[in-house]
């Protein structure tokens, strides 16, 4: 059965700064990937997804993940951050052919001015 | 503007109430999704359904059932609440494939 897992529960960084939200999984077989963002009080959003192709992929809001198959992981990056981008960010996987999506555990992002 | 319906924002039932937690989604998905969110544990999947009145096991099945009659609308249902059942929960739906879930605002629920 596939994994995910996200190293890190909290991440604070001051704004402007980067930030890297790391993501591994496991699994036997081919797989998507995803990068889901909750803000405060809502539901959970696409940010980003991996199917095939160019191992990097990018969000409009300056978001961008790249999926490396040999250390199995998909983690997200942004080069600088804003206030705005204070949210959960949840990493998920889909396996071809199943229809299920299973979820990391989350990073909350914090960003001090 | 695709949406996903949870019935409640917040719900507070009592210790071995039969509680049914209402989704419903207007974008015609095949796929419907019941998830819980707990602080550290992130989201764990309790049941899906593929189609009508087809459902799958998640990872955390126990104390849960679920019903989805129509296509638009699964239902979750805790035959007896426990307080361990307190929790966030979150609706999804999918179209088949490896294609984004839209996610409803969930439902709070609080079992005392």
């Amino acid at each position: 059965a596939q994994s995910v897992t996200q190293l890190d529960s909290q991440v604070p960084v001051f704004e402007e700064a980067p930030v890297e939200l790391r993501c591994n999984y496991s699994s036997s077989v081919s797989v998507y990937l995803f990068w889901y963002v909750q803000y405060p009080n809502q539901g959970l959003q696409l940010l980003l997804k991996y199917l095939s192709g160019s191992t990097l992929v990018e969000s409009i809001n300056g978001f961008e993940a790249e999926f490396n198959k040999s250390q199995t992981s998909f983690h997200l990056r942004k080069p600088s951050v804003h206030i705005s981008d204070t949210a959960e960010y949840f990493c998920a996987v889909g396996l071809q052919g199943a229809q299920k999506l299973v979820f990391g555990q989350g990073t909350r992002l914090t960003i001090n001015p | 503007d695709v949406k996903v319906t949870q019935s409640s924002r917040y719900l507070v039932k009592r210790t071995g109430e039969k509680v049914f937690l209402e989704c419903v989604q207007d974008m015609d998905h095949e796929n419907m999704f019941w998830y819980r969110q707990d602080p550290g544990l992130g989201l764990r999947l309790i049941y899906f359904s593929y189609d009508v009145k087809m459902k799958e096991k998640g990872d955390i099945p126990e104390g849960y059932s679920v019903s989805r009659e129509k296509k638009e609308r699964f239902s979750l249902i805790l035959e007896s609440a426990s307080t361990n059942q307190t929790s966030m929960y979150l609706c999804a739906s999918s179209l088949l494939g490896p294609n984004k879930a839209f996610f409803g605002q969930g439902t709070r629920l609080t079992v005392v």
